[in-house]
């Protein structure tokens, strides 16, 4: 069975940085491009980053581009997202998420992770 | 904003069939396929589409997916209470080389 759970939310001040981690499991994490899929309290989903299998290449929303950086552990079956300069607007929840086969073809999520930037 | 457009909310009764728009450009589902998500509050997303209209292994088949030019749909029939959730269509954006989601369509079952 496939798992993603994600750890290291919780609240941080204005220009704060948070890392948050996903552990897979149940599946070759190795094989698969993962996301990072953010969700702000009672709005819609926003992609966040995508990185490629092996760790090498990853891709980011507008709106957190050269802030947060995406990497990944395949050694470890672990996704990281770190957030720098975090920002009141950063808050949400934060969905890992695995790619099947199709850029952007998202098939499962964790049950996601809340980040609250607050002062 | 999303480049995906939802209508914000739509209803239906108990057996109705009732469908959700989700409209882009030449970049996003003009090129590329869509997926639909399933949303209950307070828990993750779930695959409903892919592929513009493929399910998932689980899915019911009250649930189809349609795909024209830049713009694509998911009907539900013999709607039932339980299907009461937010919708979410997506797809790949080429100019964005990431996932683009639609602001989610509210279905309420009266």
């Amino acid at each position: 069975e496939v798992q993603l759970v994600e750890s290291g939310g919780g609240s941080v001040q204005p220009g704060g940085s948070l890392r948050l981690s996903c552990a897979a499991s149940g599946f070759t994490f190795s094989r698969h491009w993962m996301h990072w899929v953010r969700q702000a309290p009672g709005k819609g989903l926003v992609w966040v980053s995508r990185i490629n299998s092996d760790g090498t290449t990853s891709t980011y929303g507008e709106s957190v581009k050269g802030r947060f950086t995406s990497s990944r552990d395949n050694a470890k079956n672990s996704l990281y997202l770190e957030m720098n300069n975090l920002r009141v607007e950063d808050t949400a929840v934060y969905y890992c998420a695995r790619e099947w086969i199709i850029p952007g073809r998202i098939d499962y999520w964790g049950p996601g992770i809340l980040v609250t930037v607050s002062s | 904003q999303s480049v995906l457009t939802q209508p914000p909310s739509t209803s239906g009764t108990p057996g109705q069939r009732v469908t959700i728009p989700c409209s882009g450009s030449s970049s996003n589902i003009g090129s590329n396929t869509v997926n639909w998500y399933q949303q209950f509050p307070g828990t993750a997303p779930k695959l409903l589409i892919f592929s513009n209209n493929q399910r998932p292994s689980g899915v019911p088949d009250r649930f189809s997916g349609s795909k024209a030019g830049a713009s694509a749909s998911l009907a539900i029939s013999g709607l039932q209470s339980e299907d009461e959730a937010d919708y979410y269509c997506s797809a790949w954006e080429d100019s964005l080389n990431g996932v683009l989601f639609g602001g989610g369509t509210r279905l309420t079952v009266l």
